[in-house]
This record gives C-alpha cells, structure tokens and sequence, in this order.
C-alpha cells in the first residue's frame, strides 16, 4: 500500500525563478493538502484540493497556486520565488472532503532558493 | 496569532518511564486533535487522534487526553523507548465557516530524546 510520495526530494532555484512540485496521494485518498514547514516551525497550510478544485487557502499569496488531476494527484507552483520560499514543502493526503479522517504526509521537497 | 502552542522545545526522558508532551489551543471551534511524529529527512507520521467529544484516547504505548475546558491536550508514552526520540507535533482541526472545510494547525514542536 504506497503512502505519499512526492518529487523532487530537493530542489535548488534562484529568486524569480518558477517551481513546480508534485506529489501523489496516498492510495485511495481523495483529497491533497500542502503545508510549507520552515525551519524550527510547525508546518503552515496552503491549501487543499478535492475534485480537482481548490477548496481553502490558507494565509499564502497567489503566487503559490495548485492543481489536482482526475487521479487525485497534485502539484504545487510557486512564481517568482523569494527567499524566503526556502521551505520544507509538505503534501498530505486524506479520505473525504470534511471528514475528520486523520491526514497522511510525504516526506516533502527540500526547496532552497540563493 | 499561535493557535496551537507547545511551549516546550525540548524534552529528555529515561528510557522506561513517562513523556508527557503538552498542547495548549486558543480556538474553541477545534473539534478534532491529532498528534504527529517526525523523524529528520522524513514527513510527519500520524500517531493518535482524539474528538472533542472524548477526554481520552489510547492506543498501545500513547494515550492522549484532552481538557477542553482549559483547552489543553497531552500526550503520555509509556514506557519510552529510545525509538521515540523525534519532535512531537500537536494540530488541531476545526469546521471554520460553512464549506465543510477541515484545516488543520499545528504547534511549533517538541523534540523529545529518550536516553537509554
């Protein structure tokens, strides 16, 4: 039963520069979140996606923006990189839009920006 | 604006007694509290979860209880073993506003080493 993976494990950009990120959801999993974790912080929500639709944001400007294909996997880009999109990039995965089912993490993308 | 606190860094223990990690909430529309194990290079595990409608929740070596009126959450491991030396996360989820949306937040982290 594979849990969630995703791509690349590290990644290395320059400021301005665009990133894509990717990440498949555990098997039977419906509903992909992403959360960036910085160092010495808890991980903070992006946003979630469930039916291919973009169903919460969190506190990110729109220079972070996603999508999720009708297998249920997702990327995550961001434009115009800054340095302080240097970030632990996690993406989680659960079962139903809403439920109180518990969410299941990737081991993240390593992004550094110089 | 820290809605999920955990004011406790770090923690050491002896391998054979209790941890006990804390978890302080602000936002009262939490009804649901996970706790998570990550270890370096890795993604967050899921351990234990609880709804507010309980006050406790076991499984195995970890418990969680939950008071809700100080709005604080813990988690007991016992006995600790040197395999559960990793940071702690507690999140919370609550249902904000009427899309059905689940979000969760999370606290800051509690490194936990357990000596042998």
């Amino acid at each position: 039963d594979a849990g969630v993976t995703q791509s690349p494990t590290h990644l290395i950009k320059t400021r301005g520069q665009q990133v894509t990120l990717r990440c498949s959801p555990k098997s039977g999993h419906d509903t992909v979140s992403w959360y960036q974790q910085a160092l010495g912080q808890g991980p903070q929500f992006i946003f979630q996606y469930y039916e291919e639709e973009e169903r919460q944001r969190g506190n990110f400007p729109d220079r972070f923006s996603g999508h999720q294909f009708p297998n249920y996997s997702s990327e995550l880009n961001v434009n115009a990189l800054l340095l302080g999109d240097s970030a632990l990039y996690l993406c989680a995965s659960s079962l139903g839009f809403g439920s109180n089912q518990p969410q299941h993490f990737g081991d993240g993308t390593r992004l550094s920006i110089l | 604006d820290q809605q999920v606190k955990q004011n406790s860094p770090s923690l050491s223990v002896q391998e054979g007694r209790i941890s006990i990690l804390n978890c302080d909430y602000t936002n009262s529309m939490f009804d649901y509290f996970l706790w998570y194990k990550k270890y370096p290079a890795e993604g967050p595990t899921f351990l234990i979860s609880i709804s507010s409608i309980k006050d406790k929740n076991e499984d195995g070596r970890f418990t969680v209880f939950l008071n809700k009126s100080a709005k604080h959450l813990s988690l007991h491991i016992v006995p600790s073993q040197p395999g559960d030396s990793a940071v702690y996360f507690c999140a919370a989820s609550g249902r904000f506003g009427n899309t059905g949306f689940q979000k969760l937040v999370f606290g800051t982290g509690t490194r936990l080493l357990v000596s042998p």
